[in-house]
């Protein structure tokens, strides 16, 4: 079984500081990660994805995420948000013999000026 | 590239009434398909999958139903809603083989 952790509900920064969304996964085998950002009243959108590779991940808009295997984490970072960063984030799962990704609760980034 | 479509965008329907609503795809063909619902507050909840035409499979018992009747349509059906059944669908696709789920814009039920 597969299965997501996103530590955080709410993360509120300053615009131009740095910012970390923090993600958990269990899984018995192989997997891929994901990171969506979702705008208010909007489906899901792909940030960046984990497929195998390098664990540093880029993605759209300035984020990038690192795989760690050890710590079965997939964090999410940005060194410097934006006020129009702020959205919902989800990180996503998905073993290699699943159809199914599964999702975390998300985390709601809130970048105040 | 895939495109997918969900209508309507927002919907505001009374308690007891019945639900359609439509998700189809186009660009890819085969895919596997799904349904997500968002409640205020919450993450996805995954209600629906299929893999093929008329192959449906339920991830939690609840008021809704949803049907495939062509490869790139998948429709989500209440017979009698329930003020619980509000909240954001979502309907998203993937291929056997891709890694990731495309998402439509959802739709914002609203049962009053």
């Amino acid at each position: 079984a597969q299965s997501v952790t996103q530590l955080d509900s709410q993360v509120p920064v300053f615009e131009e500081a740095p910012v970390e969304l923090r993600c958990n996964y269990s899984s018995s085998v192989s997997v891929y990660l994901f990171w969506y950002v979702q705008y208010p009243n909007q489906g899901l959108q792909l940030l960046l994805k984990y497929l195998s590779g390098s664990t540093l991940v880029k993605g759209i808009n300035g984020f990038e995420a690192e795989f760690n295997k050890s710590q079965t984490s997939f964090h999410l970072r940005k060194p410097s948000v934006h006020i129009s960063d702020t959205a919902e984030y989800f990180c996503a799962v998905k073993s290699g013999g699943s159809y199914i990704p599964t999702f975390g609760r998300g985390t709601s980034l809130i970048v105040h000026p | 590239s895939q495109t997918i479509h969900q209508w309507p965008a927002t919907l505001v329907q009374p308690v007891g009434s019945p639900l359609s609503l439509e998700c189809t795809v186009e660009g890819t063909s085969n895919p596997n398909l799904y349904w997500y619902r968002q409640a205020a507050g919450r993450g996805l909840q995954l209600l629906f999958y299929s893999v093929g035409i008329g192959q449906i499979s339920s991830e939690v018992p609840q008021n809704l139903s949803a049907s495939r009747p062509q490869d790139r349509q998948f429709i989500l059906s209440s017979k009698k809603l329930l003020l619980s059944d509000s909240g954001f669908y979502l309907c998203a696709v993937n291929r056997d083989g891709n890694t990731e789920a495309f998402f439509g814009q959802g739709t914002r039920l609203t049962v009053v």
